[in-house]
């Protein structure tokens, strides 16, 4: 399964909505899509598993949501801490992929 | 507290092998899936496989099979990856990463990481 990602590069203002796709090359469970993010030498966070459940210690600004091929993660309000790169990861028994991953930027 | 500590960096010629370490604590050692996650240079993530701390069992992503060996000792809680036949572009950071749980209860996604591992390959 290849997970897709877009856009590659989100511009956006802090206080703004973000909403980052991942669709992948077939239909997977909702259960085993996962979204992390990263931010510059560090190691990624988990920020959503389940495709809509909410890792322990994650702000509720931060929601996942779909369903077959299309995911999304909607920031409500960005804040400062929130520019990086976010990755969407599709999780099974046999295989774990990644989408190439968005990056938030602040314009 | 769940933390994973990685070995310090390391710096390989071409064709040489490389073996990073992840010693694990604030959980049952035995009774989680690790992985492990590489990311090359400005990136994204490539997984490369795990192993089940518990039996030894492993398995290794396609692209990797034949070049990396994941081992453990359970004495004291730590998992090791080793990576041969070493290439430039091998150039990464390289992470363990544990699982939450069972793929079977879709709880196999990965819920701490190591602070990673750079390895680079250079002559």
């Amino acid at each position: 399964t290849v997970l897709t990602q877009s856009p590659a590069t989100l511009s956006l203002s802090p206080g703004e909505r973000a909403t980052l796709s991942c669709r992948a090359s077939q239909s997977v469970s909702s259960n085993s899509l996962a979204w992390y993010q990263q931010k510059p030498g560090q190691a990624p966070r988990l920020l959503i598993y389940g495709a809509s459940s909410r890792a322990t210690g994650i702000p509720d600004r931060f929601s996942g949501s779909g369903s077959g091929t299309d995911f999304t993660l909607t920031i409500s309000r960005l804040e400062p801490e929130d520019f990086a790169v976010y990755y969407c990861h599709h999780y099974s028994s046999s295989l774990w992929t990644f989408g190439q991953g968005t990056k938030v930027e602040i314009k | 507290q769940v933390q994973l500590v990685q070995s310090g960096a390391e710096v390989k010629k071409p064709g040489a092998s490389v073996k990073v370490s992840c010693k694990a604590s604030g959980y049952t050692f035995t009774g989680y899936y690790m992985h492990w996650v590489r990311q090359a240079p400005g990136q994204g993530l490539e997984w490369m496989g795990w192993i089940n701390p518990d039996s030894g069992a492993t398995k290794y992503a396609h692209g990797f099979q034949g070049r990396v060996t994941m081992t453990r000792d359970t004495s004291i809680s730590t998992v090791y990856m080793e990576l041969s036949s070493l290439r430039s572009d091998d150039t990464a950071v390289y992470y363990c990463a544990k699982v939450a749980g069972y793929c079977s209860e879709s709880r196999c996604f990965f819920d701490y990481w190591g602070q990673g591992t750079l390895v680079t390959v250079s002559s």
